[in-house]
């Protein structure tokens, strides 16, 4: 079966940095996305890893260790903006994505 | 733009009245998939087309049925719906199946059964 954990609710603080984790155990591995959701919209795509290590995108960076079934999410600068839910979704070797419950983030000012 | 439109945004429909949500792309990618999104929850993935290759999720209900008339649009037909179903419904693409190819939501449509 698919598992795929992550926390449900976090908070941090306009300006600072926040890591989001997650773990998973999937029946096959083809790649880990980071997705966020502003609440009542449609996800959209942050960042892909399929390669150990640290992929950077401007303020948001993911990382992956395969060994490990563990990958995190950091948002660095933290604007009221990245309030939203930030899902981990891993894609099988049937080249589907299964999701997880998603992480709440509430920047405070 | 390029994009995924889901129409409508808002569905109502009552208890056991058969219901229709769509789905259109203007990104000419090849797979197209429907998710169920309940509050608070990861999107279920209920099936998706690879081209006109329908694959159906081990427990998607019967209940759900879909169509691909067409490599632009994607239909779900909900039999009969339960209070059950109520939820958001999220139509995607990606270029291809495989592990580096991003999915591209539309806004979803929002299903309230009465």
């Amino acid at each position: 079966g698919q598992n795929i954990d992550q926390p449900t609710e976090m908070t941090a603080t306009e300006g600072a940095i926040v890591q989001i984790n997650c773990t998973y155990q999937t029946s096959g591995f083809n790649g880990l996305f980071w997705y966020q959701q502003h609440a009542g919209e449609a996800p959209t795509f942050l960042s892909y890893n399929v390669l150990d290590g640290l992929e950077e995108k401007g303020r948001f960076s993911s990382f992956l260790s395969r060994s490990k079934g563990y990958s995190y999410l950091l948002l660095k600068e933290l604007q009221m903006k990245d309030s939203a839910s930030y899902l981990c979704a891993v894609n099988t070797n049937a080249g589907k994505s299964t999701f997880g419950d998603g992480t709440t983030l509430t920047v405070k000012p | 733009d390029a994009m995924v439109i889901q129409n409508p945004r808002y569905q109502v429909t009552q208890f056991g009245k058969p219901v229709t949500l769509s789905c259109s792309q203007t990104l000419n990618h090849n797979v197209m998939y429907w998710y169920q999104q309940k509050s608070s929850q990861a999107p279920k993935l209920l099936f998706h087309y690879y081209d006109k290759d329908f694959n159906n999720e081990a427990d998607t209900p019967d209940n759900f049925q879909s169509r691909r008339p067409n490599t632009s649009f994607c239909f779900l037909d909900i039999r009969s719906p339960g209070l059950g179903d109520a939820a958001m419904y999220l139509c995607a693409t990606s270029r291809d199946k495989g592990g580096a190819y991003e999915q591209y939501f539309g806004p979803g449509t929002r299903l309230t059964v009465t």
